[in-house]
């Protein structure tokens, strides 16, 4: 059975630490694991990673895949309180996403 | 550009009851259109899916189910509610023939008493 597993379920951090949230996955027909940002109502894209080792960034996160050891990770430097969010991914096959249950990330002042 | 809207925001129903939740994209044709629902604390359950009008698949067994009646509208529906339907319903829209980003809704926010 497909699943999608991240660790930690949750986390809490000063502002300015730095954030890794983990993500494994095992999906048939793998296409690409992809990360979103849920703050208080909908889903809100992050990244798609299709390849293995390459980093993608947008401005304090990043991300990474490696499609060996089937997993992905997600950082945030220099987080700030509106960092505070469930943050999910989600494996692609075809038609479907396999969703994580996500990381409850909360940033303390 | 695209938009996808999803209404009502809130629905607070009686056990027994109907449901209807509607779902609209703007902007983009023959969209793949998703129903998913989240329960507290938990990941996103997909519930239906549908890649062309009158085309749904079921994802997961239940009292509920959707129709597509027309190219860029998605509906989800009940006969009758349990207390287990409870919970925030996403409807969400991806490109055609792609499985990657997807583009969701407010949500719709459902409590059965």
């Amino acid at each position: 059975e497909d699943k999608v597993v991240q660790s930690p379920l949750s986390l809490v951090v000063h502002e300015g630490d730095t954030v890794t949230l983990n993500c494994s996955y095992e999906v048939t027909n793998f296409r690409s694991l992809l990360w979103y940002k849920q703050e208080k109502k909908a889903p809100t894209f992050l990244f798609m990673l299709t390849s293995s080792g390459i980093e993608k960034k947008s401005g304090r996160l990043s991300s990474i895949l490696d499609k060996k050891e089937l997993f992905s990770i997600l950082n945030i430097t220099a987080t700030q309180t509106g960092d505070s969010a469930v943050y999910l991914c989600a494996g692609a096959r075809t038609y479907q996403l396999i969703w994580g249950a996500g990381t409850k990330l909360i940033i303390k002042p | 550009s695209q938009t996808i809207h999803q209404w009502p925001a809130t629905l607070v129903q009686p056990v027994g009851s109907p449901l209807s939740l509607e779902c609209t994209v703007e902007g983009t044709s023959n969209p793949n259109l998703y129903w998913y629902r989240q329960a507290a604390g938990r990941g996103l359950q997909l519930l239906f899916y549908s890649v062309g009008i009158g085309q749904i698949s079921s994802e997961v067994p239940q009292n509920l189910s959707a129709s597509r009646p027309q190219d860029r509208q998605f509906i989800l529906s009940s006969k009758k509610l349990l207390l287990s339907d409870s919970g925030f319903y996403l409807c969400a829209w991806s490109v055609i023939g792609l499985t990657g980003e997807l583009f969701f809704g407010e949500g719709s926010r459902l409590t059965v008493l």
